[in-house]
């Protein structure tokens, strides 16, 4: 079956310090979100990239969909203690021309040391 | 509060004993999907239904799990003769869906102990 692999599964790193996290999948997705998730509770929809090699910004983070729309990944400038959390990758999966289910990676935690 | 809505928020079971959650989603959303989450996982996808159609169902769950969605508003999951292995936080979130899906809008989820 389809799977979403993310590495690295923990990244620890000083304030201000940059912080990436990339996202692997087995088979080609239609689109891919990015949720995020602090500790005891659930995922909050961070954003969504449609389009093969897409690059999507906010603030301090910044997303990119890979050319072949198998892969992506998300950079934090800068980070700060509010960026405490897990993130997670979550694929499309396609079936009948729609897409119908989310497929989550395995997350990356984000420790933030002041 | 119009995000989605899980409950109960915790559930402590004896093995062998049946018990059922129940979800509100977000009500214009035509979309429902439960998720299961284990400590230190991502979310694993168990079900998803669009309007009051189950949709897709993990091959990976077992019989003992159903879930239904009744007039395609409020959905409830119940799991049959619990198994220590069942422990986990069981997610609902629902989206708008036609064709691309969208935002999905989790729950606070149910906290599953099985002793």
């Amino acid at each position: 079956g389809q799977q979403v692999m993310q590495i690295p599964q923990y990244q620890h790193v000083q304030e201000g310090e940059d912080f990436t996290t990339y996202c692997n999948s087995s088979t080609t997705l239609s689109n891919i979100q990015w949720y995020k998730q602090r500790p005891g509770g659930h995922p909050v929809f961070l954003i969504q990239l449609v389009k093969s090699g897409e690059v999507k910004k906010q603030k301090r983070l910044t997303f990119q969909f890979g050319e072949a729309k198998k892969n992506s990944s998300l950079h934090i400038t800068a980070t700060q203690t509010t960026d405490v959390g897990t993130y997670f990758c979550a694929g499309g999966s396609s079936y009948g021309g729609a897409t119908n289910k989310l497929i989550f990676g395995t997350g990356t935690l984000l420790a933030v040391q002041p | 509060d119009t995000g989605v809505s899980q409950n109960p928020r915790h559930k402590i079971t004896k093995r062998g004993q049946n018990v059922t959650f129940r979800c509100d989603p977000i009500s214009e959303h035509n979309r429902l999907y439960w998720y299961r989450q284990t400590l230190g996982q991502g979310p694993e996808f168990l079900t998803y239904f669009q309007n009051e159609a189950q949709l897709e169902k993990s091959r990976l769950l077992s019989d003992r799990f159903s879930a239904e969605r009744p007039k395609g508003s409020f959905s409830t999951l119940e799991i049959q003769r619990t198994e220590q292995g069942d422990s986990a936080m069981y997610l609902c979130a629902s989206s708008l869906g036609g064709g691309r899906i969208t935002e999905a809008f989790f729950g606070q989820g149910t906290r599953l102990t099985v002793v």
